[in-house]
């Protein structure tokens, strides 16, 4: 089973500011990642695929970059409506969710 | 535009079997590269991936819970039906369905519904 980890467990940030978001899987996962949004009592929302592709309606602020085994998401200026948790999941071997990264206003 | 909503009952007893029904519209379950998958979430902790299945009614189980999850799909119905046996109070969670697919402009659980909340407790 591939293991994600995440980090940091929490991102205390000011908005405006760049939030930058790791992830890291336990063997390859080539670029089978992707990144979701949670908003308290909401579902998750894809935001990119392929560790690098946008889905669709995501705002260009959001960004991700990696292959292999480690990944990194980046919100170049963060909005109000961005503080919530993000997850990473991987495809490649079977599905597995990370722990999560929380950004929260500073 | 795509809808799934998840339907089951709220509390059930230790030891006993959860049916959660996923009723879902604007896909079909019979287009190549679609799937619908089960994820859940206990309070305040991480997204936990549990099943999937496929247009081609192939099924993929997490390896931790393979032996207490079934996944079934009914087409003609758009619904997608999980099993889970052996209910136990670390059970408690949100449970999720997602529309999956594999496609050449991307790949995710997207969009999801909205979860029920399923409580184990005696």
């Amino acid at each position: 089973e591939i293991v994600l980890t995440q980090s940091p467990a929490t991102l205390s940030l000011s908005p405006g500011e760049r939030a930058t978001l790791s992830c890291r899987a336990s063997q390859s996962v080539s670029s089978y990642l992707a990144w979701y949004q949670q908003k308290p009592g909401q579902a998750p929302r894809l935001l990119i695929y392929d560790a690098s592709n946008r889905a669709t309606g995501i705002p260009a602020r959001f960004s991700g970059s990696g292959s292999g085994t480690d990944f990194t998401l980046t919100i170049s200026s963060l909005e109000p409506e961005d503080f919530a948790v993000y997850y990473c999941q991987q495809r490649s071997n079977l599905f597995t969710f990370g722990p999560g990264t929380k950004v929260d206003i500073k | 535009q795509i809808t799934l909503k998840e339907s089951g009952p709220t509390l059930v007893k230790p030891t006993q079997t959860l049916t959660l029904t996923c009723t879902f519209s604007g896909f079909s379950l019979s287009t190549s590269g679609v799937g619908v998958g089960w994820i859940r979430q206990p309070p305040g902790k991480a997204l936990e991936w549990l099943a999937l299945i496929y247009w081609n009614d192939d099924k993929r189980y997490s390896p931790s819970l393979k032996s207490r999850l079934t996944i079934t799909k009914d087409t003609s119905k758009n619904q997608v039906v999980l099993t889970m046996t052996n209910m136990d109070p670390v059970d408690t969670a949100t449970y999720y369905c997602a529309h999956f697919s594999i496609a050449a402009d991307g790949w995710g659980f997207d969009p999801w519904g909205q979860g029920t909340l399923v409580t184990v407790s005696s």
